[in-house]
Formats: structure tokens, sequence, C-alpha cells
């Protein structure tokens, strides 16, 4: 099963409003979860690190102001896009990292489609 | 500048036969590396890992082989079956508290019955 969730997985809203992803881990505590965007025929970007407890990290050219993370527990992050536009209509997948065993697995959630109208 | 490259676009394998899907990377602070396996509208799924201390991993009817000097990792499934037909995407990271991962661009594996 899903060890990696993701909410919502398909989401339409209006050019200008704001859109709340969350993205949970079910079977570990997570420190760190990662946030991605993946456009169509592209590899999946990193967008940003998300820090339990700390700001997030974000990659060059990703706005800060427009893509707010927020890492409120060990097995929450959530992606707000703020005041969205066509151009932000993606692929946004998060991923979270299993400090168990090798320490170095990395799931994925199942994505979430968003379209800007 | 793409640091982890994977150059053939797809791969196309009759049932049965083995799919060897290749990836190259330029950074050598990647000291780990996942294969995963992405249908469409879906999130990746996790396939296989191996670590930069090993040459050579393997689970089921995936193989990962590592060739560190030659910056390449390849992909072995035997053998191929239809459901293992999507995109495989691989990734590199380096090893530390974020582990943030790079991603190739994926190739599409198509495996005719």
């Amino acid at each position: 099963g899903a060890v990696v969730s993701q909410h919502p997985s398909w989401v339409i809203c209006k050019s200008g409003t704001s859109v709340k992803i969350e993205c949970r881990s079910l079977d570990f505590q997570a420190t760190t979860m990662f946030w991605y965007r993946q456009f169509p025929k592209q590899s999946l970007m990193l967008m940003a690190t998300s820090n339990e407890g700390s700001k997030a990290t974000y990659e060059q050219g990703v706005e800060k102001d427009k893509f707010l993370i927020n890492h409120a527990s060990l097995t929450l992050s959530t992606l707000t896009v703020t005041s969205a536009h066509p151009e932000d209509s993606s692929f946004y997948i998060c991923s979270a990292r299993d400090p168990g065993g090798s320490g170095n697995t990395i799931y994925f959630g199942e994505g979430s489609w968003l379209t800007v109208v | 500048d793409q640091q982890v490259k994977q150059n053939s676009p797809s791969l196309s394998v009759q049932e049965g036969r083995i799919s060897i899907l290749n990836c190259d990377y330029t950074n050598s602070m990647f000291d780990y590396f996942l294969w995963y396996k992405k249908y469409p509208a879906e999130g990746p799924t996790f396939l296989i890992s191996i670590s930069s201390i090993k040459d050579k991993n393997e689970d089921g009817r995936f193989t990962v082989f590592l060739n560190k000097s030659a910056k390449h990792l390849s992909l072995h499934i035997v053998p191929s079956q239809p459901g293992d037909s999507a995109v495989y995407f691989c990734a590199a990271g380096s090893t530390g508290a974020n582990s943030k991962l790079t991603f190739g661009k994926g190739i599409t594996l198509s495996v005719r019955p």
C-alpha cells in the first residue's frame, strides 16, 4: 500500500485563487519532504525541500511567495499555490524519505493534477 | 546542466525478453541511485535502489548495475512483461540530511505481447 499519500489527486481552480495540496507519510515520520513539479514530457523538477519545524528551502527560480510550503508535523507537508495562473497548471508530486532501513529510500505520493482555468 | 541523463527516450521489447534501461550521471557527489516506474497521471513508484558501495542490487525481476568509474547505471528487467510498460526514471542523490533527488527525463518502455 501507499506509504505517502497526496491529496487531492485532481483539482481545478479559477485563475487568481489559491489551492492547497497535502502530502502525508503514513508509515513513518518524515523530517524532510520534497515537492516536485512535472510538466508534460519533462523530468520531475524539484521545487523545494520541506523541513519539519523550519522554513522550506526553495530551488533556484521557484517563487517562495507563490508556492507556500508548510511542514506542520512529522507526517504532513502542504503546498499552497497562491494566486494561481494557467501556467501553474501541472502535475505536482511530493516525496518523503523513510529514515528506516538504509535511510535512502524515498517514496512518492500519488501526485496531484492542478488545472487553472 | 543535466546531471542525470537518460539518453534514450523510448525502448520497445518483446515479452519474455530482457529490458535494459540506461542512465548516466555527471555529479561525482551522487552516492545513491534509485529507479522509479511511473504510469500516466500517477506518482512515481519506487522500484529498486543502489548505494555507491555496491555495484549490483537485485530484487526479483529487477536488477540495477552501477559502474562508478563510468558514472553509469542500468536497470535490467527480466523477463519483461506487458505490465512493465511505463515510464522509468532514474534518480540520483547525495547521502545527507536533505537527500533531494535529481531525476533523468525518463524512458518509455513498451513491452510487446
